[in-house]
């Protein structure tokens, strides 16, 4: 199956520094990549997505990178605010027998440091 | 405008106790999930189902089982709870057309 990992686990920076989440799969037949930040107490919730026919997709800080040679995705946030601080799971999907089966990997804490 | 409901947002139960985690979607979603979330370990599916009636186990179904009754409910249960179980649940929904979403999570302790 899908393995999805996740790298770093911890990711601290100063208020304005950009910050990056980088992940890995392994089935290249995954083609749908999701990021999901979940806030402390709160429900995670989808930021931006990817599918594997884009290189790169960008939401004002927010963007996203997409490598289907390498099998890699990236999410870069720029000018970092405190409210950036949370914890980001990437995920990759797959088609598999009429559904999307989506594997997360094991999230990042992002702290903002104002 | 909460889409997809999870019962209880906080539950203590005894070792043995059989506990039922209900979620509720008003998507029309034909996909919900049951995953936990534990610290270090990421978000990690305990079974889904893509369909009214159907289920399929995810990568950690030992001790759950579920049942999809109606398309949308969709419910955990832990037949004889432990403390091993001790988690956050998170139930998610999707269809072709959306991505995920997740329930706000129902924090469980077994004592």
């Amino acid at each position: 199956g899908e393995n999805v990992e996740q790298h770093p686990s911890t990711l601290s920076v100063q208020e304005g520094d950009s910050a990056v989440i980088k992940c890995t799969y392994s089935d290249s037949a995954s083609n749908y990549f999701p990021w999901y930040k979940q806030e402390l107490g709160k429900r995670p919730q989808l930021i931006i997505d990817i599918r594997s026919n884009v290189g790169e997709k960008k939401d004002q800080r927010i963007a996203v990178t997409l490598n289907k040679t390498a099998k890699h995705f990236s999410l870069h946030i720029t000018e970092t605010q405190p409210e950036d601080s949370a914890v980001y799971f990437c995920a990759a999907s797959v088609h598999s027998g009429g559904y999307q089966k989506v594997t997360f990997g094991i999230g990042t804490k992002l702290q903002v440091i104002p | 405008d909460v889409k997809v409901t999870q019962s209880s947002r906080y539950l203590v139960k005894r070792t043995g106790e059989k506990v039922f985690l209900e979620c509720v979607q008003d998507m029309d979603h034909e996909n919900m999930f049951w995953y936990r979330q534990d610290p270090g370990l990421g978000l990690r599916l305990i079974y889904f189902s893509y369909d009214v009636k159907m289920k399929e186990k995810g990568d950690i179904p030992e001790g759950y089982s579920v049942s999809r009754e109606k398309k949308e409910r969709f419910s955990l249960i832990l037949e004889s709870a432990s403390t091993n179980q001790t988690s956050m649940y998170l139930c998610a929904s999707s269809s072709h057309r959306d991505g995920y979403t997740f329930g706000s999570g129902t924090r469980l302790t077994v004592v």
